[in-house]
């Protein structure tokens, strides 16, 4: 059981719009400006792309974007494309240098 | 080339031990807060360990392996190590290394595999 909670699957076509929600607690996502989010190909080393809730590392297209609301964050996937699709995680910081990640979200691009 | 490279990984009977090792290449992990995350055959990703740097210094681990697991880091070999002891099936999983900085994991090694069995 993940300690922030994502749905499963999200899917959507190509240069369409795609959300994936994050819901955490008090002791992470809502009292802490630290939630990242990760795109994972299988087999592949995980990539960050969100930040500090909603910063994006350089070289990161601003096709993908990030946001909170109370102790749900969210990440935009606008026009979205074929190489799109990945597992996708959140993570936050928890308090006393440790991080809770949610269970991932599948993103299907039909 | 920046990267980090992470090895160690192999089969390990229960109550078995194993040591993890991290090496960067292309940059120093001199500055940088280190981690161990972890991702078990169709889960979702764990963090395991955090260690600050050694001017800061400090450890931290996740509830299921502290008292079994230690982290370390060689600033000279530019090296971090995860040292797993009493290892339990529970701890199969992809161990991945990876930078910390602004509170996010930024650079990630390619991950290393670690099944327990008998």
């Amino acid at each position: 059981q993940s300690v922030l909670t994502q749905p499963r699957s999200v899917s959507g076509s190509p240069g369409q719009s795609v959300s994936i929600s994050c819901t955490g607690t008090t002791s992470d996502v809502v009292n802490y400006n630290y939630v990242s989010w990760y795109q994972h190909h299988p087999g592949k080393a995980p990539k960050l792309i969100i930040y500090e809730v909603t910063q994006r590392p350089s070289g990161v297209p601003d096709r993908f974007s990030g946001s909170r609301s109370g102790n749900t964050a969210s990440l935009t996937i606008s026009g979205l494309q074929v190489d799109d699709e990945a597992d996708y995680f959140c993570c936050s910081y928890a308090g006393a240098h440790s991080w809770v990640f949610g269970g991932g979200s599948k993103l299907t691009v039909l | 080339e920046v990267q980090l490279v992470a090895s160690g990984g192999g089969v390990a009977q229960p109550g078995g031990s194993l040591r993890l090792s991290c090496a960067a290449s292309g940059f120093s992990l001199k500055t940088y807060p280190m981690n161990w995350v972890r991702q078990a055959p169709g889960k979702g990703l764990e963090w395991v360990s955090n260690i600050r740097t050694t001017k800061e210094g400090g450890m931290a681990y996740t509830d299921s392996v502290k008292g079994r697991f230690t982290i370390s880091r060689d600033d000279a070999g530019n090296s971090i190590y995860l040292q797993m002891n009493s290892l339990r099936a529970e701890d199969t999983a992809v161990y991945y290394c990876a930078t910390d900085l602004n509170w996010a994991f930024d650079r990630w090694g390619q991950g290393t595999l670690l099944t327990v069995s008998s």
